[in-house]
């Protein structure tokens, strides 16, 4: 058990669908990180927050939108995805942003786009 | 762009071998490198941390290497246990901050 808790574990959703992803961290860190993992591809980073606020946004589909209401939990709002979005979600956090932070992860969302 | 490489992708040892994990990356200005442990179902955890500084890093059978000028970096596992099977990531921070940039892993697998 790391800290870090992500919800749902697994999710299956249609193209039109609507759904979120949650993450909560119970360790008082003050950055969070969403990583996608696809089969046969490295973990790619998604978004940054650094207290609260948005610091790196990598390239990410408007399809994907995050929120992070305060320190300790970070959403994934997912709308009109399609069957490649299909992958392990990560979550993760630090205490800092810097670069000798070490950070924490979640179980991940295993999402199925259908 | 920064690109991570690690070879094997796939290893399986009988319990008891000391086995050896690489790491490559094309920029070598980084920052730091970790080495961190996936197991199935579950998120990642990270076993060491070598700043740019650093040659290696040491915890309990693990030892990890870093030779920053080569772009390389190895795992090393002494006497390894069938509780050592997961996928191992390496990862390099090249921008000094928070920025990750991930391998995709070697898959250990340590029998009986």
């Amino acid at each position: 058990e790391t800290g870090v808790t992500q919800t749902p574990r697994h999710l299956v959703m249609g193209m039109t669908n609507k759904k979120s992803l949650k993450c909560e961290q119970h360790l008082g860190h003050n950055a969070m990180y969403w990583y996608k993992q696809s089969a046969k591809k490295p973990l790619e980073l998604m978004f940054v927050y650094n207290f609260k606020e948005q610091t790196e946004n990598n390239s990410v589909p408007s399809r994907f939108s995050p929120e992070c209401p305060n320190s300790s939990h970070l959403f994934l709002h997912l709308h009109t995805l399609q069957p490649e979005d299909s992958a392990l979600y990560l979550c993760a956090s630090s205490r800092g942003a810097g670069e000798g932070e070490t950070q924490y992860f979640g179980p991940g969302t295993r999402l199925l786009v259908l | 762009k920064q690109e991570v490489t690690q070879i094997p992708a796939a290893l399986s040892v009988p319990e008891g071998e000391n086995l050896v994990l690489n790491c490559s990356f094309t920029d070598s200005a980084i920052y730091n490198l970790q080495w961190f442990r996936q197991d199935p179902g579950k998120g990642l955890t990270s076993l060491l941390l070598i700043q740019s500084s650093q040659r290696e890093q040491t915890s309990g059978r693990l030892n990890a290497s870093l030779d920053k000028s080569s772009g390389r970096s190895t795992l090393y596992i002494a006497a390894s246990q069938p509780g050592d099977s997961a996928t191992y990531l390496c990862a390099v921070n090249d921008t000094g901050f928070q920025k990750l940039v991930f391998g995709t892993g070697t898959r250990l697998l340590v029998s009986p």
